[in-house]
């Protein structure tokens, strides 16, 4: 099992670039997240989702989209960067809505 | 709104010394708590976990946490540091009842031992 995989590991764009960060579990987990780390502010949740097909906002999901279109893969989308979107992000899936697993990182710098 | 607060920021323990990190939640109903580990350069792994039963829990390398309901708290322990525990630490609650399990953070601690 290779748990919960993120593409890519790094990016840097421009401000007003697009890009789409894909993360895939092999779990066959029914929730999954995404989330942001920024020093000092531990992590914040931007959405999630609870089921294929289905997706919701969470703490900061200004500026991001996603779409859950197959159970194993949750994808993040930013339509138009900005420096405050510099960050790591990361990925989580879980069974249950408790215990959740996470993915390596994608580190982004919006410049 | 549910919050969670890690009073520690930074904190630099000689190997051997004794750690005990704070976390504090702000939740009047039931709650799941979590202690999760990011070693550097890492994605962050679970440390432990309390839904219910014994207050205190273990979890892997020698770690362990307290629930003190009546204090809102979930600190984690370890009797003897190693150089390898350098790593930050976060504290997560999530409210049993919530839909989809989302987890609130705590602002992470940053641990250094020093060999």
């Amino acid at each position: 099992n290779a748990g919960v995989t993120q593409t890519p590991k790094f990016r840097v764009l421009k401000t007003g670039q697009s890009m789409t960060l894909l993360c895939a579990q092999d779990m066959n987990h029914e929730y999954m997240y995404w989330y942001r780390q920024d020093p000092g502010m531990g992590l914040r949740l931007i959405h999630y989702s609870v089921g294929e097909g289905t997706t919701a906002k969470g703490e900061v999901p200004d500026g991001y989209n996603v779409s859950r279109l197959k159970k194993q893969n949750f994808l993040l989308g930013l339509e138009s960067a900005a420096p405050s979107q510099t960050s790591v992000y990361f990925c989580a899936s879980s069974r249950t809505s408790l215990e959740q697993y996470f993915g390596p990182g994608t580190r982004l710098t919006v410049t | 709104a549910q919050s969670v607060s890690q009073h520690n920021h930074h904190v630099i323990l000689s190997e051997a010394a004794s750690l005990e990190l704070g976390c504090n939640y702000s939740y009047g109903g039931t709650v799941n708590l979590f202690w999760y580990v990011q070693y550097p350069g890492q994605h962050l792994q679970l440390l432990l976990k309390y839904f219910s039963g014994d207050p205190l829990v273990k979890g892997i390398k020698g770690f362990e946490a307290e629930f003190i309901k009546s204090k809102f708290s979930f600190n984690l322990r370890k009797p003897s540091v190693q150089w390898s525990d350098t790593a930050e630490y976060f504290c997560a609650v999530n409210a049993a009842d919530n839909q989809g399990g989302k987890l609130i953070f705590g602002q992470g601690t940053e641990l250094s031992v020093k060999p």
